[in-house]
């Protein structure tokens, strides 16, 4: 059974930069998925962050791009999230998830999600 | 455009028929997946791809199809427990981006 587990810092300063780790159990991180971030401001609806393959290949929200690197790290079989010069706006719940990419594209598999919230 | 309109909330009353839509032009070229939302918890998918795939777990109530510009879920004899969330997703015309749509609250009375 695959899980995804989001870690990192509940709390981050504004200015500052968001990380976050996605462990992955029960599938290796180097199978021919993509691996995703998606957030939930609260009350609002989910806003796609990016995707990352194992060979470092990226897809980013264009709205982010510029602030947000995703990389892989095959050795301890998880994927990371960074988003810089965070803001209040960036408070949100922070979810990982698998993507299946072939002739239809999904997210079979999510993590419970990591609160983050951006405050001095 | 690469953006996905839904309605923000439907209601149905238990054990009726209920469809929930999305709208957007990437929807012409690609399938929409859609997921499922309770309060406090994690999305979790109940609908992907054409002919109604479904995940193993998810009741075959639930179903989908598209036409045009527009994705549907339709919920079959909608239980109380069906209340929630849901959300479309789609690539966009570059198959690079991917967006959700703003959501549908679904309301069992």
């Amino acid at each position: 059974q695959v899980q995804l587990q989001e870690s990192g810092p509940g709390l981050v300063k504004p200015s500052g930069t968001l990380s976050l780790t996605c462990a992955v159990s029960g599938a290796s991180i180097s199978s021919t998925n993509w691996w995703s971030w998606v957030r939930q401001p609260p009350g609002k609806g989910l806003e796609w962050i990016g995707e990352v393959y194992h060979s470092g290949s990226t897809n980013y929200n264009p709205s982010l791009k510029s602030r947000v690197t995703l990389s892989v790290d095959k050795s301890k079989n998880h994927f990371s999230l960074r988003l810089s010069s965070v803001t209040a706006a960036d408070t949100a719940v922070y979810y990982c998830a698998r993507v299946v990419w072939n002739a239809y594209y999904y997210l079979d598999v999510w993590g419970k999600g990591t609160t983050v919230t951006v405050s001095s | 455009s690469s953006e996905l309109t839904q309605d923000p909330a439907v209601s149905v009353a238990l054990g009726q028929t209920v469809r929930i839509t999305c709208q957007g032009d990437n929807l012409r070229s690609y399938y929409a997946s859609w997921y499922q939302q309770k309060p406090g918890q994690a999305p979790i998918l109940v609908i992907f791809g054409k002919n109604n795939n479904r995940p193993s777990g998810i009741p075959d109530r639930f179903s989908g199809s598209s036409s045009g510009h527009t994705a549907s879920l339709t919920i079959t004899g909608a239980q109380a427990e069906d209340e929630a969330d849901y959300y479309c997703c789609s690539r966009d015309s570059s198959d690079n981006h991917r967006v959700f749509g703003g959501g549908t609250k679904l309301t069992v009375l």
